[in-house]
């Protein structure tokens, strides 16, 4: 089973408001990433996990959290949400960080912020 | 800084057409170049991969690979409507962090017209 698992798959959200995102698998992958996606622009890795280490991009250090309380499990988490996080959200999990392992990607939580 | 460029953005073909769907890279230290495929409300998926010069067929699909031109691409032999999708390319990076991560293009919106 290939399988990776996202909830919720919409989410509506208030400016200003807190935004909690859920991601899970069941392949025991090493390596979890959230990605964002805009329409008509690439995704956007935000950061990932290899096991318990959390790796955040530069330029998004401060705009996200996550969480992995075990394995299986990653969240992300928007503190105060704005118009400019209104996008897709994709998790993916490999088995290992290494160049040629494939991702396997949820189907993504589309967020609306208002 | 990797920078991963596609095209065309969308094209529209007729069943049974021959695509090509081109990606070019800017780091020529890439080692590890994929093709993912988002179907409408989907999870992305692995299409295929590629790690050195030439090409790799799998079925109707087949992969070039031009390190020296910085380029890619991915080829449909006998489109079908059930490849209307949105294609995406990758490339793997070794980010300062020591992991491999997959830098995406935009994508490039096939439509199969029966």
């Amino acid at each position: 089973d290939t399988t990776v698992k996202q909830n919720p798959r919409y989410k509506l959200a208030r400016v200003g408001k807190p935004v909690n995102l859920i991601c899970s698998q069941t392949m025991n992958h090493d390596t979890m990433y959230w990605y964002q996606k805009k329409p008509n622009q690439a995704p956007k890795l935000l950061l990932f996990y290899y096991d318990k280490i959390l790796n955040r991009e530069a330029d998004t250090f401060e705009k996200f959290q996550s969480s992995r309380p075990n394995n299986s499990f990653c969240s992300l988490y928007i503190g105060s949400a704005g118009l400019e996080y209104s996008a897709m959200y994709l998790c993916a999990s490999s088995g290992d960080w290494g160049a040629s392992y494939e991702q396997y990607f949820g189907p993504g939580t589309r967020l609306t912020v208002l | 800084q990797q920078n991963v460029q596609q095209s065309p953005e969308s094209l529209i073909v007729p069943e049974g057409a021959r695509t090509s769907l081109n990606c070019t890279f800017s780091d020529s230290a890439s080692q590890y170049f994929w093709w993912y495929r988002q179907h409408s409300g989907k999870a992305p998926k692995a299409l295929m991969s590629i790690f050195s010069n030439g090409e790799k067929e799998e079925g109707r699909f087949t992969i070039h690979l031009n390190k020296a031109s910085l380029h890619f691409s991915l080829h449909i032999r006998d489109s079908q409507p059930s490849d209307s999708a949105l294609y995406l390319c990758a490339v793997s990076k070794l980010a300062s962090s020591g992991s491999w991560q997959l830098i995406f293009g935009s994508g490039t919106q096939l439509t199969v017209m029966p």
